[in-house]
């Protein structure tokens, strides 16, 4: 089982909020993790939009636009990228990624597709 | 302005070497954490190697330890991953990235093949 599970495609129209989940394996609780979000456009280099620990303790990424927030869902053990107010401009890849301090490894989910129809 | 400048990469046999580097600007280099990320053609994104300030901690993926080497020199605001036995899986585009991952670089591509 993956440590992290995002699903690999979500569609969306233009206008509407879209919501990214990032799954953690069993036994690993959300509510003990930091969850980084970044957005991968074709060609380019991944950009880092913001790392979620809490509503109180969120790290906004340098010009990342406030539509783009974090939160999470500790009943289905996930974290959340919510993108609101979809743009064509969002269409790309979104990775989640968390730090297993009992490892000391950096782990990124699979990536969730976004399309913007 | 942050900038992160990769080079090194290239295309090299199975079980040769190669050393990236990534040059640092637009910030106080030695005051943050590096790390490498890779990304395999059409795949996702793996984290390779960390290395904090000082140069004393360092991390590694389990799929690089033992041949991959990560290092810094702040005075050249630069950081380095040494390769070594590289194998086709290696393939990737290797970026670095700042910190907690808030500044990437552009990356530079690393081909093994024969």
């Amino acid at each position: 089982q993956a440590v992290l599970t995002q699903p690999s495609s979500l569609s969306a129209s233009p206008g509407a909020s879209a919501s990214l989940t990032c799954t953690l394996r069993s036994g690993l609780s959300v509510g003990t993790y930091r969850i980084y979000w970044f957005q991968q456009k074709p060609g380019s280099p991944p950009q880092y939009l913001l790392g979620y620990r809490s509503d109180s303790d969120t790290q906004q990424g340098s010009g990342v636009p406030s539509r783009f927030s974090g939160s999470k869902d500790a009943s289905a053990n996930a974290g959340i990228l919510l993108i609101s107010g979809l743009q064509s401009e969002d269409e790309a890849d979104y990775y989640c990624m968390i730090w297993r301090n009992s490892v000391s490894t950096y782990v990124f989910g699979a990536g969730t597709k976004v399309t913007v129809l | 302005e942050v900038q992160l400048v990769e080079s090194g990469g290239g295309l090299v046999q199975p079980g040769g070497s190669l050393r990236l580097s990534c040059v640092g600007s637009g910030f106080t280099f030695s005051d943050y954490e590096m790390n490498w990320v890779r990304q395999a053609p059409g795949k996702g994104l793996e984290w390779v190697a960390s290395i904090s300030r000082s140069g004393s901690t360092i991390y590694y993926a389990d799929s690089v330890k033992g041949r991959f080497t990560i290092s810094r020199d702040d005075a050249k605001n630069s950081l380095f991953l040494q390769m070594n036995s590289l194998r086709a899986d290696d393939t990737a585009v290797y970026y670095c990235a700042k910190y907690y991952f808030d500044f990437w670089g552009q990356g530079t591509p690393v081909t093994v093949s024969s």
